[in-house]
């Protein structure tokens, strides 16, 4: 079973410029989340998607906006790049919001902004 | 109180020694709990998840869990090298609308 995927594997911005981060899902899953971990730091929670509807975001500026589409898979957009936006933003997925559903992680998206 | 906390370490142990690690959860109704290992500029990957009281083991590992205290550990039996890492505590809670929350991470150290 495929894990999930996340694409670009790295990413060059300037500042002011926009970057569109791709995630597919685990088969099966129907919940995305996407986190920001800048370098040495801890996850901070970005979005939470499912079932095609945003049902969380966390503590960021609306510059950082997302979707996911009818087969799950998800996009994060962020726009006016600033310098502390480069960070590995990672995207996870689990079966539903379900009580016992275990989210597993994709490899990342390294962002660099400058 | 932060909703899920951890020593942020360095936690540094012997190789073959058992290393604790621990975290305690602020939401009462909290019903899922699951260990995380991560490797420097690498992405989180699942190691355990445990849902009742006890003990749960798998190969070198034990998650330990007390919902009455709201603390859950991970215990790694000899402990190898290539488990230096940084240990993530995640907790399942339909409280904080986040679905799930991470704990800040401790960074295990095992020396040669």
């Amino acid at each position: 079973e495929a894990g999930v995927t996340q694409s670009p594997t790295h990413l060059i911005k300037t500042r002011g410029q926009q970057a569109t981060l791709r995630c597919s899902p685990i088969s099966g899953h129907t919940s995305v989340y996407w986190y920001q971990q800048a370098l040495g730091l801890g996850l901070q929670f970005l979005l939470w998607y499912d079932e095609g509807e945003e049902r969380n975001r966390g503590n960021f500026p609306p510059r950082f906006s997302g979707r996911q589409f009818p087969n799950y898979s998800s996009e994060l957009n962020v726009n006016a790049l600033e310098l502390e936006d480069s960070a590995l933003y990672l995207c996870a997925s689990s079966h539903g919001t379900a009580t016992y559903n275990e989210q597993f992680f994709g490899p990342g998206t390294r962002l660099t902004v400058l | 109180q932060k909703e899920v906390e951890q020593n942020s370490g360095p936690l540094s142990v012997p190789e073959g020694a058992i290393a604790s690690l621990n975290c305690t959860y602020s939401d009462r109704v909290s019903q899922s709990f699951f260990w995380y290992r991560q490797y420097s500029g690498k992405s989180p990957e699942l190691i355990m998840s445990i849902y009742s009281n006890g003990d749960k083991e798998d190969g070198r590992f034990t998650a330990q869990l007390n919902k009455a205290s709201q603390y859950v550990s991970l215990l790694i039996r000899d402990s190898q090298p290539s488990d230096s890492a940084t240990y993530l505590c995640a907790v399942k809670t339909d409280n904080y609308g986040q679905n799930f929350v991470f704990g800040p991470g401790t960074r295990l150290s095992v020396l040669p």
